[in-house]
């Protein structure tokens, strides 16, 4: 049963382009939503969040529009570099009794010079 | 300066043997998981610690134990290695008061044959 689910394993964008990361959840409980950013040989490193009373976030190139009603956000990167490769796992977290982290499958994007 | 070590960062091991992966975070946190990664699957969690000398099973702990001799130290075992195991493992801490964010380690890919 997977709770946080990406919709794609794999995303091809040309530079320049919006590259845009769906991701929905199953638990109603879930408030706060990371999105973990990993280089190929690295571990993953937090790159933005949101929590469930927003319905964006912005940082830079990158904003997160969330639903909490459908239960779905997505992340998306802006004029898309080709440093921007990399996985993209969506993850989730019930803040109302201590919980782990729920990490989606991952999404492999590439961004063609 | 990397705060979530981890060694061996690669190994070979054969079917049957017994494999222990370590990892030292120097962040002063509480919270350390052990994670499993694999194509398709994402990040799943195989044990966790709150504190020193105590851990918790995550949602695939079978063929695994882990050890938390101290705050700083982390270890997963495989008592019998198997093929199924083959993967690459991420170690990672975080505090008690923001246990949502997630400080990684690079990673130990571990081969079973």
């Amino acid at each position: 049963q997977q709770q946080v689910r990406q919709s794609s394993q794999s995303l091809t964008v040309w530079e320049g382009e919006t590259a845009i990361l769906n991701c929905s959840y199953e638990n109603s409980a879930f408030d706060y939503f990371p999105w973990y950013q990993q280089f190929p040989g690295e571990g993953p490193a937090l790159l933005i969040a949101i929590r469930s009373v927003s319905d964006k976030k912005e940082d830079g190139r990158f904003t997160i529009f969330f639903n909490k009603r459908e239960k779905n956000l997505s992340l998306h990167i802006k004029d898309s570099q080709p440093g921007d490769s990399a996985t993209y796992f969506c993850a989730a977290y019930a803040s109302s009794s201590f919980s782990k982290l729920v990490f989606g499958q991952g999404t492999s994007l590439s961004v063609v010079p | 300066e990397a705060a979530v070590t981890q060694s061996p960062r690669s190994k070979v091991a054969v079917t049957g043997g017994k494999v222990t992966l370590s990892c030292h975070q120097t962040n002063n946190h509480d919270y350390m998981y052990w994670y499993r990664q694999d194509t398709g699957h994402g990040l799943r969690l195989i044990h966790y610690s709150y504190v020193a000398d105590s851990t918790e099973k995550g949602d695939i702990p079978d063929g695994y134990k882990a050890s938390r001799p101290s705050q700083e130290n982390f270890s997963l075992i495989l008592e019998l290695a198997s093929l199924s195991q083959t993967a690459v493992y991420f170690c990672a801490s975080s505090d008690q008061y923001s246990g949502n964010t997630l400080y990684f380690g690079e990673g130990s890919r571990l081969i079973v044959v």
